[in-house]
């Protein structure tokens, strides 16, 4: 059974620092997804990684996919309070979801 | 635009009762899904469909039942609602392996 675990759970930080969320998974995968969540809103793709070695940014983030170790990681450059949400991981397969980095981005 | 729509964004009813939550997408999705969020656990799979009126369990498919009888249209059932079932569920539908798109969700309260 595919299983997506995410780490850190939540996350304080403070405006202008760097930090990384990594997304790690039990059974092999092409294919990785990233996506934002508002209080309150829905859910919405930020990422999609299709291979090996892929790297995508977008503003302040910057996610990238590494199959052989399972392993995905979004990274936060100089944090803003907008970048403050929940983020969460997703796996191809079924679309088995990690459980959510809820990240707060303090001035 | 890709627009996935459900039918109520909150619903509140009572233990024992049968309740339809209904999604809607406009852009020929083939793949449509079923998820409940909760606080710490992040999104659990419900069921998934692949094709008209086929479906597939998820993680957590006890106490629910699904409806896929036109490409548009996925629809979640609790036969008999438990107090357990209070939760956000949201849908969402993509086209092969690509990205899904959600919906707005639906607040279900169960009392």
């Amino acid at each position: 059974e595919l299983k997506v675990e995410q780490n850190p759970l939540f996350l304080s930080m403070q405006e202008g620092k760097n930090y990384t969320i990594y997304c790690n998974y039990s059974t092999t995968s092409d294919r990785l997804y990233w996506y934002r969540q508002d209080p309150g809103k829905s859910l919405e793709s930020l990422f999609v990684l299709l291979s090996n070695g892929a790297v995508k940014q977008e503003g302040r983030l910057m996610a990238s996919l590494d199959t052989k170790a399972r392993l995905s990681t979004l990274h936060i450059t100089a944090a803003v309070h907008d970048l403050s949400a929940t983020y969460f991981c997703a796996v191809r397969g079924d679309m088995r979801f990690g459980a959510g980095t809820r990240l707060t981005v303090k001035p | 635009d890709v627009k996935v729509t459900q039918s109520s964004r909150y619903l509140v009813k009572r233990t024992g009762e049968k309740v339809f939550l209904e999604c809607v997408q406009d852009m020929d999705h083939e793949n449509m899904f079923w998820y409940r969020q909760d606080p710490g656990l992040g999104l659990r799979l419900i069921y998934f469909s692949y094709d008209v009126k086929m479906k597939e369990k998820g993680d957590i498919p006890e106490g629910y039942s699904v409806s896929r009888e036109k490409k548009e249209r996925f629809s979640l059932i609790l036969e008999s609602a438990s107090t357990n079932q209070t939760s956000m569920y949201l849908c969402a539908s993509s086209w092969d392996t690509y990205e899904q798109y959600f919906g707005p969700g639906t607040r279900l309260t169960v009392t």
